[in-house]
């Protein structure tokens, strides 16, 4: 079974500072990782996406993760916080032939001016 | 190009009753996915729909079921509500159940009383 954890249920950046989301993953084949976005009220936006190509991967808005496969990790990163970026942040995990998504329980993101 | 729709954004059911969900996918996507997403925790997988058929099924009970039609749009029925199926539930599209590029619609957020 795969799961993610995401370290940090609550974040608090001020405007122009680096954001830092950790996940953690556990897979016992090589998995797919991504990162969602999701703003009250709405649904989920992907922001990026590992399979196995670059272990750096760039996002939109900014945001870009490392896949590392020694700390089974994909944090993700974004060097300078916008007001706008305050939302929730889910990380998830899958891998060939599995149909679902496996989400972490998310991170909720809060800029202060 | 219209995104994945769903409908109704919003209802409210008392204990026992039944709901339908609707769920509309991305032009050009042949797959539906069903998640629910409790409050404050992170998305969990119901079930796929691939050509009309239920492909994967997460943990959850036969209260739970659902459909696809021929055009792709897909239903999600829930019999005998409880206060816990209180919710957002989201509905995700893919091509041929493709994790890697799935869309997710706003969702429709049930309240049970």
């Amino acid at each position: 079974a795969q799961s993610v954890t995401q370290l940090g249920s609550h974040v608090s950046v001020s405007e122009g500072a680096l954001v830092l989301l950790r996940c953690n993953y556990s897979s016992s084949v090589p998995p797919y990782l991504f990162w969602y976005v999701q703003y009250p009220n709405q649904g989920l936006q992907l922001l990026l996406k590992y399979t196995s190509a670059a272990t750096l991967v760039k996002g939109i808005n900014g945001f870009e993760a490392e896949f590392k496969k020694s700390e089974t990790s994909f944090h993700l990163t974004k060097p300078s916080a916008h007001m706008s970026d305050a939302a929730e942040y889910f990380c998830a995990v899958t891998k060939s032939n599995d149909y679902k998504l496996s989400f972490g329980a998310g991170t909720t993101v809060t800029v202060r001016a | 190009d219209a995104g994945v729709t769903q409908s109704p954004t919003h209802l409210i059911k008392t204990r026992g009753q039944q709901v339908t969900l609707r769920c509309s996918p991305k032009s050009g996507h042949d797959t539906v996915s069903w998640y629910q997403q409790a409050l404050g925790q992170g998305p969990q997988f119901i079930f796929q729909y691939y050509e009309e058929e239920e492909r994967q099924r997460g943990n959850f009970p036969d209260r739970f079921s659902g459909h696809q039609f021929p055009n792709y749009s897909s239903e999600l029925n829930v019999n005998a509500l409880l206060l816990g199926d209180s919710a957002l539930y989201l509905c995700a599209s893919s091509l041929q159940g493709t994790n890697t590029e799935a869309f997710f619609g706003q969702g429709t957020r049930l309240t049970v009383v």
